[in-house]
This record gives structure tokens, sequence and C-alpha cells, in this order.
């Protein structure tokens, strides 16, 4: 079955502290990964995105993600988290063929000052 | 580049009322998709457009709500009658024209916010 797992539903991270938001997935298939944000009150807004190459990603506001295969893994990091980081972050896989999205189920993000 | 746009941005009704939403995607992209996220959870697709034509609408609840995209562009989703449960904020997103061997990027517009009263 196709899924998306992000086992941390809350994280608490002091501002300036490394970030880093676990996602496995369960795909028979090449995976396409992205991680989306999602600001109280807004929509969705695309971080990253793998399809093929380089294993590791650079997104905007200075996120990277990693794709390990063996692991099924494709966690979401960052070096020193800003207040208006705060979020919930989703981790999607897109389906070949059917060009659909399934969502993990969100790791909100909380900063401390 | 305008991104997908979608009004109204936020609407109060009560049950058994009926409303409305609007989506515009970005230019050129063929394909739309409606998803409803209920709060604390993430976005579950209701539709899906491949230009006018629907490809998925397999979890849309057709006894009361529709969609239609009209001249392969706009599209329109609607409810009818509300019901408490029906509370979330109802999101669209649009992707450009397939590539057959990958996915596509989705894009999302702002979500319009739907209180039943």
């Amino acid at each position: 079955a196709q899924s998306v797992t992000q086992p941390d539903i809350h994280i608490t991270v002091s501002e300036g502290a490394s970030l880093e938001l676990r996602c496995n997935y369960s795909y028979g298939a090449t995976p396409y990964l992205f991680w989306y944000v999602q600001s109280p009150g807004q929509g969705l807004q695309l971080l990253l995105k793998y399809f093929s190459g380089d294993t590791l990603v650079q997104g905007i506001k200075g996120f990277e993600a990693e794709f390990k295969r063996s692991q099924s893994s494709f966690n979401l990091r960052k070096p020193s988290v800003h207040w208006s980081d705060a979020a919930e972050y989703f981790c999607v896989i897109g389906t070949s063929g059917t060009y659909k999205y399934i969502f993990g189920t969100g790791t909100r993000l909380k900063v401390l000052a | 580049e305008a991104g997908v746009a979608q009004s109204p941005r936020y609407k109060i009704i009560e049950k058994r009322q009926s409303v409305a939403f609007w989506c515009n995607p970005i230019s050129g992209h063929a394909t739309l998709y409606w998803y409803q996220q209920i709060l604390g959870q993430g976005p579950k697709l209701l539709i899906q457009f491949q230009n006018n034509g629907v490809v998925d609408d397999s979890q849309l609840p057709k006894d009361r709500f529709s969609a239609e995209r009209l001249k392969g562009v706009d599209s329109t989703l609607k409810i009818q009658p509300a019901k408490l449960e029906d509370s979330a904020v109802y999101l669209c997103a649009s992707s450009p024209p397939k590539n057959p061997l990958a996915s596509e990027t989705q894009y999302f517009g702002p979500g319009t916010r739907l209180l039943v009263l």
C-alpha cells in the first residue's frame, strides 16, 4: 500500500537550533517526493522536491532534504531555525501515471524564542 | 507568474444552506484539484480535473458536492446542502501539462475557510 508516515505530530525547538523532520514512505515505484509548509491561515507552499539525481535537495528558506532509498526516508533539515518557521510541514509522495499526491499527516513545528 | 486564485477566502453559513467556491488556476496548467482539509489533518483530494474532464472524483460526496471546470480553466465547487462536518478549508491546486513518465508539482491557492453553523 502507498503511504507516507510522519512519526512526529508535534516538534518544539528553540530559535537558532537545528531541525530535522522525519518522513518515511511506502511506494512500489520510483517516488517523487515533496515537502510543503503551511503557515496558519495560509495555503501550502512548496519547500523542495526530489524527482531524481542528487539525493540531497536544496529548497527555499534554507531547508534541505535527503532521499535515502535504503531507508525509504526523505527527512527535512534546517541548520538554524527562525521563529517564522513555526508552521505545519507535510511530506508528500507524487504518484506517476495518476498524478496524485499522497500526504503525510503533518508535523506541527513550534519555535521557542 | 500569478499563483492559484481562490475566492472567497472565508465563508460562514448555516447548515442546509448552499455555498460555492471559485478557483482560477495558474495559466496553462492542465490539471486542477480540489482538496478538503479538516482542522488538524492533511488535505484530502475531492476531485481532479484534466482540462475540463473529471479524472477522479471517487472521494467527492456526490449527494451534496458538485464541481465543474468549464472551458478547462476556472472551476467551481458547490456544496448543497451543507452539513456541520463540511467545516474545513477547501484548497484548490493546479499542475502543468503532464509528463507521462513522472509526477508533477502541484501549486496551491490560499484556500477558502468554511464554517458551517
